[in-house]
C-alpha cells in the first residue's frame, strides 16, 4: 500500500517555541492531505485539510494562525505549531489519499508526539 | 451534527473466538463507511471500506456489515488471535466532504491466549 511518512516522531519543546512537523507521501502524489490531532483515549479530530498550491481549510475551532499549514508540493505538507503551549501537547497525525486513488481510503503517517513543557 | 458512537468499553475475548464491534451513527446518510486499526502510539491503518449499497464485505478473517436503516455497522474478526489486539476505529466521510473522514472514538480489543 501507499506509504506516508511523518517527521519527527517525537518532539519536546519549551513553551513559546514553534515546532514544525513534516508529512510526506513517499510513493504517490497527493493533492490533498489531512491533519488530525488525537488526545489520549480520544478520537482523531480533523484539524485541517491541506491543499497543494492553495490555502489550507481549517475546521471550526482550529486557529489557523496557530497551526500553520503549507502544502508546497504534491508529496509534502507541513504543520507548524506556533508559540506552543502545554495544552498543545498531543499526537498529531497526517493522512493522504493518492490523487485518483480509491474513494475514501486514507493512508496515515506514524504520527508525531508533541510534548510542550 | 454528525455523530459516531463506538463502544468505549474494551472488548476482551478468548483466542479463537469471534470478536464483534459496533459502530452507530446519527444525523447522517454516508455514502460509505470505513474501519481502521490503530496500535498504541501509531497512526491508523485502513482495513475495509463498505459502500451504502453493500450489505456485507469480507477480507480474510474480517467481515463488515452496513445497515443503513439501523444506521449501524458491525465489524467481525473470526478466529481471533492475540495479534488482533488493538483499537478499531469506525470512520465516515464528512457530509459533503470528499475523502474527509470523521472518526469514532474506537473500541479497544484484547484477545487473550
Amino acid at each position: 500500500g501507499a506509504v506516508v511518512s511523518q517527521h519527527p516522531s517525537r518532539v519536546i519543546c519549551k513553551s513559546g517555541t514553534s515546532v514544525k512537523i513534516e508529512c510526506r507521501s513517499l510513493d504517490f502524489q497527493a493533492t490533498t492531505m489531512f491533519w488530525y490531532r488525537q488526545f489520549p483515549k480520544q478520537s482523531l479530530m480533523l484539524m485541517a485539510t491541506s491543499n497543494e498550491g492553495s490555502k489550507a481549510t481549517y475546521e471550526q475551532g482550529v486557529e489557523k494562525d496557530k497551526f500553520l499549514i503549507n502544502h508546497a508540493s504534491l508529496t509534502l505538507s507541513t504543520l507548524t505549531v506556533t508559540s506552543a503551549h502545554p495544552e498543545d501537547s498531543s499526537f498529531y497525525i497526517c493522512s493522504a489519499t493518492p490523487s485518483g486513488g480509491v474513494t475514501g481510503e486514507l493512508f496515515f503517517g506514524e504520527g508525531s508526539r508533541l510534548t510542550v513543557l | 451534527s454528525q455523530k459516531i458512537e463506538q463502544n468505549s468499553e474494551a472488548l476482551n475475548i478468548q483466542e479463537g473466538k469471534t470478536a464483534t464491534l459496533t459502530c452507530n451513527y446519527t444525523n447522517y446518510s454516508p455514502a460509505y463507511l470505513q474501519w481502521y486499526r490503530q496500535d498504541p502510539g501509531r497512526g491508523p491503518v485502513f482495513l475495509l471500506l463498505i459502500r451504502e449499497n453493500e450489505k456485507e464485505k469480507r477480507k480474510e478473517r474480517l467481515k463488515v456489515t452496513f445497515d443503513t436503516t439501523l444506521k449501524q455497522s458491525l465489524f467481525h474478526i473470526t478466529a481471533s488471535q492475540p495479534a488482533d489486539s488493538a483499537t478499531y476505529l469506525c470512520a465516515l466521510p464528512f457530509s459533503g466532504g470528499y475523502n474527509k473522514l470523521i472518526f469514532g472514538a474506537g473500541t479497544r480489543l484484547a484477545v487473550h491466549p
